[in-house]
């Protein structure tokens, strides 16, 4: 089956922990996005890597951080300086030079 | 910098009504137009995507019309099904060098009732 994978479905996250989301497509697309949505709003985007060893920061990168060690995995952690990390945390790939892209389930992360 | 609205935020209609989502973007130097859907706690299915030279895209009972230099978009639901309520995100592609941003609207939850 082709397509992306996000793990897990439900993430708990204590004060003062760091949690990492995992994001992995076999589509072999080149570039890859983390976005967040919150309840009643659009997908905000955190940050996107258009190819191995290289990422970007999004419109809200400050509290999380990324790697892209290898062009299937994205995964992206949610460091104890995000504040107000409650949220449904979307992945999605894209193939070079097109802007279509596609999404992953999602990972509900959620603070104890 | 480039913004995308959709009204409205929710609507509730009976089953069988033909029914218009709305969206509108404040730049028109858009690279392309898409239209998704998705369910409570999923992630996002693409239904159509307009490019900037299109007017429109259909597939079955969906139609999607780009009217650029007015900087909107609908997304047109023929004779709708309760198995068609869900939350419809419209977004816009916006290149920075070789990758295509996607900006999104709040997105329109749309109840059919049975």
């Amino acid at each position: 089956d082709g397509g992306i994978t996000q793990s897990p479905k439900y993430l708990f996250r204590k004060e003062g922990q760091n949690v990492t989301l995992s994001c992995e497509q076999n589509l072999n697309h080149d570039a890859m996005y983390w976005y967040r949505q919150d309840p009643g709003q659009g997908l905000r985007l955190i940050y996107y890597s258009q190819i191995v060893n290289d990422f970007q920061k999004g419109d809200i990168a400050e509290g999380y951080s990324v790697s892209r060690e290898k062009k299937e995995s994205f995964p992206l952690t949610v460091t104890s300086a995000q504040k107000n990390p409650t949220a449904f945390y979307l992945c999605a790939s894209s193939p070079q030079g097109q802007g279509t892209q596609y999404f992953g389930p999602g990972t509900r992360l959620l603070v104890l | 910098k480039q913004e995308v609205t959709q009204i409205p935020a929710a609507l509730s209609v009976p089953e069988g009504e033909n029914l218009v989502l709305n969206c509108s973007f404040t730049d028109s130097a858009i690279y392309n137009l898409q239209w998704f859907r998705q369910d409570p706690g999923k992630g996002l299915t693409s239904l159509l995507l307009i490019q900037s030279s299109q007017r429109e895209q259909t597939s079955g009972r969906l139609n999607a019309s780009l009217d650029k230099s007015s900087g909107r978009s609908t997304l047109y639901i023929a004779a709708s099904q309760p198995g068609d309520s869900a939350t419809y995100l419209c977004a816009v592609v916006a290149f920075s060098g070789n990758t295509g941003k996607l900006i999104f609207g709040q997105g329109t939850t749309l109840q059919v009732k049975p």
